[in-house]
């Protein structure tokens, strides 16, 4: 069975200091893995994903198969930032989705 | 608005009362999910659908849950005999998978049912 394993329910960060997000996940097939992030009074959206190999709002994620992580990643966190991160597992040959319990990120002033 | 629409916003029933959610997709979308979220956790996946066919289907679900998507639109879930712990926020989600990759989703507002 899968499964995606947020181990931090909340982290709080400075504006400026780096922020990891950490996602660590147990799939035996050819995962995808994704970061959906939720702000304050918004629905829950797609922030990215590892096949895209990209960069969205300075965020980056690395899809490591050896330690079976996907952890989020910015250099340097912004006040809006602050959110509710999801990391979600999927794959080519299923049908649903699995997410995490979430980080619930602070980036204070 | 063109996203994913669901209905209503927010439901108070009384236990042993039957519920029903609507979902209307983005339109161009022919896969659709439905999603149970309590406080403090991730969407947990309930059931999806690719056109009207319900494809799968969590062992999560009791029998008392049902979902339809009888013109490959929207989609209907429907709780009988709610019970409390039913209470939580209903996602619906739609996506469309390309050749190489899964699909992105995009979700709903939710419906927070809340059985008292």
């Amino acid at each position: 069975a899968q499964r995606v394993t947020q181990p931090e329910k909340l982290l709080s960060v400075f504006k400026g200091a780096p922020v990891e997000l950490k996602c660590n996940y147990s799939y035996s097939g050819s995962p995808e893995l994704f970061w959906y992030v939720q702000y304050s009074r918004q629905r829950l959206q797609l922030l990215l994903r590892h096949i895209s190999r990209e960069s969205i709002k300075g965020f980056t994620a690395d899809l490591n198969k050896g330690e079976t992580s996907f952890h989020l990643k910015k250099p340097f966190a912004q006040e809006e930032d602050s959110a509710m991160y999801y990391c979600a597992l999927s794959d080519l040959g299923n049908n649903d989705m699995r997410f995490g319990a979430g980080t619930r990120l602070t980036v204070k002033p | 608005d063109t996203g994913v629409s669901q209905n209503p916003r927010h439901k108070i029933t009384k236990r042993g009362q039957n519920v029903t959610f609507r979902c209307d997709p983005i339109s161009e979308h022919n896969r659709l999910y439905w999603y149970r979220q309590t406080l403090g956790q991730g969407p947990e996946f309930l059931t999806y659908f690719q056109n009207e066919a319900q494809l799968e289907k969590s062992r999560l679900l009791s029998d008392r849950f049902s979902a339809e998507r009888p013109k490959g639109s929207f989609s209907t879930l429907e709780i009988q005999r709610t019970e409390q712990g039913d209470s939580a926020m209903y996602l619906c989600a739609s996506g469309s998978r390309d050749r190489e990759t899964n699909e992105k989703l995009f979700f709903g507002s939710g419906t927070q049912l809340s059985v008292l």
